[in-house]
Parts: structure tokens; sequence; C-alpha cells
């Protein structure tokens, strides 16, 4: 089976960079994505890591190492906007074939003042 | 207008009631998945199918029913609540990358 661990809480200052951490393990890794969600309302996609490295799209960044079990969600430049929950999902190849895509329970983020 | 629609949007109902989720999806995605989340807990899968005649249960799918209609519409059925049933609801879809996910349900049963 998979076990996802993020921090439950995070809280970060309007401009600043926060990085958002994920540990993992498993035993067919085939992929990691983050979404960002809003209370209250639907997850959105952020980033997708399937090989080790780091991706980057505008303001945030998605880092992975695939030896290490472990993967970051980086925000630059924070806005009050970004306050959200952020999940972290893996996906593994099951016996049979196809995948299973597992979530964490996500990291809240709180940006202030 | 969502390329992803869930209905009812908010639903209170009483232990014993049949209970219908609808979605239904612009996206002309194959794959569509059922998810609940709880407080405290990841998104946790319900049912999935992969085409009109494709249906597959996922993690927690006792006391769930599905029902895809066409390749837009995927329905889940609670066919008797019961009060720890009460969760967010969210119907997805995916092409080959990411899930793309309906706006939510949220059942309450008393």
């Amino acid at each position: 089976g998979q076990n996802i661990d993020q921090p439950t809480e995070m809280t970060a200052t309007e401009g600043a960079i926060v990085q958002i951490n994920c540990t993992y393990q498993t035993s067919g890794f085939n992929g990691l994505f983050w979404y960002q969600q809003h209370a209250g309302e639907a997850p959105t996609f952020l980033s997708y890591n399937v090989l080790d490295g780091l991706e980057e799209k505008g303001r945030f960044s998605s880092f992975l190492s695939r030896s290490k079990g472990y993967s970051y969600l980086l925000l630059k430049e924070l806005q009050m906007k970004d306050s959200a929950s952020y999940l972290c999902a893996v996906r593994d190849r099951v016996t049979g074939g196809g995948n299973k895509l597992t979530f964490g329970t996500g990291t809240q983020l709180k940006v202030e003042l | 207008d969502a390329d992803v629609t869930q209905t009812p949007r908010n639903r209170i109902t009483k232990t014993g009631k049949r209970i219908m989720l609808e979605c239904s999806q612009t996206k002309g995605h194959d794959r569509m998945y059922w998810y609940r989340q709880d407080p405290g807990l990841g998104l946790r899968l319900i049912y999935y199918s992969f085409d009109v005649k494709d249906i597959n249960k996922g993690e927690i799918s006792d006391g769930y029913s599905v029902s895809r209609q066409a390749q837009a519409k995927f329905s889940l059925s609670l066919e008797s609540a019961i009060p720890n049933q009460t969760a967010l609801y969210f119907c997805a879809t995916r092409d080959t990358g990411e899930l793309f996910f309906g706006e939510g349900s949220r059942l309450t049963v008393l």
C-alpha cells in the first residue's frame, strides 16, 4: 500500500516563499501530483512529476526525488489568495496492470499580512 | 459553465433514505470517478469507470453503488443513507493526465 505524509498546517507571510513537503512510500511509483483546494471548493491541478528534478510553473515549482520518496511544492511571492489546502497525490502501479492514485490528507496553508 | 457538474450541491437527508448524486461532464473524457472527502482524511475513491460498460470498486465502496448511463454521466447512489456517510463528495474525470473535479456535493445524513 501507500503511506503519504505531509504537514497538517503551515503559516507564511505575504510576499515570502514557502515549501510544502510530501513524503511517500510506494512499491510501484508512477507519478506524483499536487493539487490546490480552497475551502469548500474543488481541488485544482497544480503540477505533475514523474522524473527526478524540478518542474517550474510561474510562482509554483514542484520537486521530486524518487530515491528518497520525497517531493516538495514551492510557492514564491506568496499572495493572500494562496491560502488553501495543498494535496499531494501519488500514483502507484498495481498488480494486474493499471494505476492507483492515493491522496495525502493535505497541508492547510495560511498566508498572513 | 463548469466542465464537470454535480447535482445537488447540498443535501440534507435522514437515515435510511435513498440518495442519488449526479455528475455530468462536457470534457469528453472516458474515465470518471467518485471520491469522498472527510476532515482529516485524504480524498478516498469510492467507485470509478473507464467507459459505459466498465464499473470498478474503489477503496470504500461499501454502502454505495454507481451507474454510468452514458460517457458524460456517472451517478452515485446511497441505497440506505447512514450518518457516517456525511461527507463532501466529488466527481472527477480524467483523460491521461490529471483529474478534473466537479464542485462537490455536500451530503448530511441525520
